[in-house]
Formats: structure tokens, sequence, C-alpha cells
């Protein structure tokens, strides 16, 4: 049960397109589509924002996509806003009914 | 309203127990697989339960595994989590979510914080 691997921190202007990324293994994020990504800004729960790996739950904006290749998922936000400042985390459905999270990016927005 | 709220956290010390409860509204709970998830201070997120919408299928962490309880009351709509021989490290938030269709967690609840101390 190992976390997935996530960058501390990322930065970027309001405007701009920032991508996170998310590494796992063959036995996760490799192995499933089961990929999901939260937002929580400091003093809140978690908000599901991305689900099944590219898939947007209603009210989520459009600027919110995501990606996966092999081992590694990847969060992109388009059109950076304040509002979009917190912290991301990706999750990944593994075997035998058990989750794993990365360890969480903190995004600025400069 | 969809909705979760957690209770039952507060101050405890080394080696106690605490109870955890989430009361579910606004969806059919025994539809619905149920998971519990800590963030203890200032660190990030951490999976440590689940149970079934039948209640057939359990899993823990490695984490907590032996020393926690996962369990579901259908009746009152409530999800737990009893927490024996508790130690420093469960210190944090508690949240309960609901599992969504594709092993996302679509709902979560506020939390409650659970204080492990000597």
């Amino acid at each position: 049960q190992s976390a997935l691997t996530q960058p501390p921190s990322v930065s970027g202007s309001p405007g701009q397109s920032i991508t996170i990324s998310c590494t796992g293994s063959t036995g996760d994020v490799g192995l499933y589509s089961r990929v999901s990504w939260y937002q929580q800004p400091p003093g809140t729960a978690p908000k599901l924002i991305i689900y099944e790996v590219n898939n947007r739950p209603s009210g989520v904006p459009e600027r919110f996509s995501g990606s996966k290749s092999g081992n590694t998922a990847s969060l992109t936000i388009s059109g950076l806003q304040a509002e979009d400042e917190a912290n991301y985390y990706c999750s990944s459905y593994t075997t035998s009914y058990t989750w794993v999270f990365g360890g969480g990016t903190k995004l600025t927005v400069l | 309203e969809v909705q979760l709220v957690e209770s039952g956290g507060g101050l405890v010390e080394t080696g106690g127990s605490l109870r955890l409860s989430c009361a579910a509204s606004g969806f059919i709970f025994n539809a619905y697989n149920m998971i519990w998830v800590r963030q203890a201070p200032g660190k990030g997120l951490e999976w440590i339960a689940y149970v079934s919408g039948d209640g057939q299928y359990i899993s823990y962490a490695d984490s907590v595994k032996g020393r926690f309880t996962i369990s579901r009351d259908d009746a009152r709509k409530s999800a737990n989590l009893q927490m024996n021989s508790l130690r420093a490290e469960d210190t944090g938030i508690y949240y309960c979510a609901r599992e969504g269709f594709y092993s996302d967690l679509d709902v979560w609840g506020q939390g409650t914080a659970v204080t492990v101390s000597s």
C-alpha cells in the first residue's frame, strides 16, 4: 500500500495551465482506469473533481481535465484562476477493495 | 440533498478507544459502499477502511488492521468505525465518504477530529 507519487508543489499565474503528475505502479494506476482526483482548499473536506481518469462530475469546470499513460496519471488545469489554489490529491483503486492516495500537491496561483 | 455527517471524534489517551459514526441522508444508503479516510495534521489523505453495500466485503489499511473495525447499520443509515488501541499517529481528521460507480469517492463528510495524547 505505497502512496502514489505527486510533486509537493506547483505554481502558475492566472490564465496559465499547470499539470500535476501522479505516478503509481502496475498494481494500481497502471492496472485500472479507476483513477480520481480531489481538490481540498485549506480547512475543508476534499471534493471529487475527476473520476475514471478523465471524467468530470457535474458542476466541475471544463478547465479541469485528466489523463493517464502507463503508470502515471495527470491532472491539468487550464486558464488558472485564483480560486483554484488548493491541495490536490490523486487516488487509485488497487486490488481487493483497497485504495491508495498520492501525497498531495499544493497549487499556488501567483 | 446528499449528505454525510461524521460524529464521535474527540480527545483520547494512548491505548484508548473511540467510535466514529457517519450519518447518511439523501440517497439509498444500502446501495453504496462506504469508506473511511483520515488526514494527519498537515499531511495528506490516507484510505483506512471499506465496507461494501451489503456488508459482505470489508478491508483495512495495514496501518489500522487488527485495531479498527468498520461496520454499517442500514436501518440507521450509518457507517461506523470502532477504533481501539489508539496511538499518537492515529491523530487527525477522519472523513467518511461514499464510493461512486467508478471507485471514486463522490460524496464526503465534513470530518471529525481525533486527538490521541498521552
